[in-house]
């Protein structure tokens, strides 16, 4: 059975204080690993695919990057406004669909 | 450009009741897939429509449905409400079908007492 974990559930972090956020799946036929940010009382918005172990990714102060079992999702120096769930989905050729995780709810405080 | 519109953004049910949710889809975008977020069991797929026909489907029961217009609007329907139907429920658009980059509209929260 196709099953994605997330950890930390919620994070608090000082400004500039770097970490990283893991996402572990087990998916038959995986066909991208995808990162979507989430702000409360929207929907999720599109960050990052990754298809291959050992690709990356950089957005600003955000760094994706896989490997066969899991993804890192690394905050360098965050800020207040990346303050967000962090959603982890690795795509299914089997099902043809998204496995969201439950998401890690990230708070950088000023 | 317009982003996913999904209206009505709240509403309050009863149980028994049912209720349709709308999405219009970001031009162009031929795809639509509906997702129910709850804070227990995370973001899961319903249904995916492409050109008006049901291209896939989620383990929900046949309570919920949904359809697609010709011009790639896009409805749901949950038909005798249950307390547990409460949660929000997103849209996502993308220019095809099973494309795993969308947009998701900022969803109809629905209460069920």
């Amino acid at each position: 059975e196709d099953q994605v974990t997330q950890s930390p559930e919620a994070l608090r972090l000082q400004e500039g204080e770097s970490s990283s956020l893991n996402c572990s799946y087990t998916v038959s036929g995986l066909r991208g690993l995808f990162w979507y940010r989430q702000d409360p009382g929207k929907g999720p918005e599109f960050l990052f695919t990754l298809y291959s172990a050992g690709e990356e990714k950089e957005k600003e102060r955000l760094k994706a990057t896989l490997t066969k079992k899991e993804s890192f999702l690394h905050i360098t120096a965050p800020k207040p406004e990346d303050s967000a769930t962090y959603l982890c989905a690795p795509g299914s050729s089997n099902t043809g669909k998204l496995i969201f995780g439950q998401g890690t709810t990230l708070q950088v405080k000023p | 450009k317009a982003g996913v519109t999904q209206t009505p953004r709240y509403l309050i049910k009863t149980r028994g009741q049912q209720v349709t949710l709308s999405c219009s889809p970001i031009s162009g975008h031929r795809s639509v897939s509906w997702y129910q977020q709850t804070p227990g069991q995370g973001l899961q797929f319903l249904f995916e429509y492409f050109s008006e026909t049901q291209r896939n489907k989620g383990n929900f029961p046949g309570r919920f449905s949904g359809r697609q217009f010709s011009n790639s609007r896009s409805e749901m329907n949950v038909s005798t409400l249950e307390l547990g139907d409460s949660a929000l429920y997103l849209c996502a658009s993308s220019p095809f079908s099973g494309a795993n980059v969308l947009t998701f509209g900022a969803g109809s929260r629905l209460t069920v007492l």
